[in-house]
């Protein structure tokens, strides 16, 4: 089993369209959280970290459910430029960081 | 500012040949670099710790004499795929952390190296 899960998709909504993605984590020690972006053939960046409170940044909201071991990444109203994978990312407290295999959105005029 | 930059970005050798990669941090010091490699549909898999002024530390099922890492200085590391093969084709990407951040754990990405071994 994958250390960090996520349904690759694609996930094919049109514009203005709201979407969430999952992810499951299976070690309970991890302690840090975030959801990265990474367009084809790029390298991923920091899209936002995730905290138990739950934080918002513009359009996208990040939820963390520790006794579940679960993320979550909303996105609202949709644009094309949001078309992209999305990784889930975790850190157990070292400088390791865990990638997903990413989900894939495509927003779609 | 937290820009890391990747050369070559892209890469084709053939068979047996050894492919130098660099990473550098551009206006930060990285004490420590990492190296990952991403096949097609794949996570990114952290191959190795590169830390500057000693050996490099890497992860379970990686040939450490096959994929050299050195890092001379605060602001480069470079891996070394000795004798490619087409299986070592992938995307190569390596992260810096700026250790005078406050988000400690934030990595900075290269944009990656495309090496493809005929």
């Amino acid at each position: 089993r994958k250390e960090v899960e996520q349904d690759p998709g694609p996930f094919n909504v049109p514009e203005g369209a709201t979407v969430a993605f999952n992810c499951t984590y299976s070690n309970s020690a991890s302690q840090s959280f975030f959801w990265y972006r990474q367009d084809c053939r790029k390298e991923p960046k920091l899209l936002m970290s995730v905290y138990s409170s739950g934080n918002e940044d513009g359009r996208f909201t990040a939820q963390l459910n520790r006794a579940s071991q679960y993320i979550s990444l909303l996105i609202r109203d949709s644009k094309l430029s949001d078309s992209a994978t999305y990784l889930c990312v975790v850190n157990r407290g070292t400088d390791k960081l865990i990638f997903g295999t990413g989900t894939r959105l495509q927003v779609f005029p | 500012g937290a820009v890391v930059s990747q050369h070559p970005s892209w890469v084709i050798c053939k068979s047996g040949t050894s492919v130098k990669i660099e990473c550098r941090s551009l206006d930060f010091q990285a004490t420590t670099m990492f190296w990952y490699r991403q096949f097609p549909k794949q996570s990114l898999m952290l191959m190795a710790t590169s830390n500057e002024g000693s050996k490099a530390t890497y992860e379970q099922g990686v040939e450490k004499d096959k994929f050299l890492i050195n890092h001379a200085s605060l602001t480069l590391s470079t891996l070394t795929v000795t004798s490619a093969h087409p299986e070592d084709s992938s995307f190569y990407i390596c992260s810096a952390r700026d250790t005078s951040r406050v988000s400690y754990n934030e990595q900075f990405f290269g944009p990656g190296t495309r090496l493809t071994v005929l």
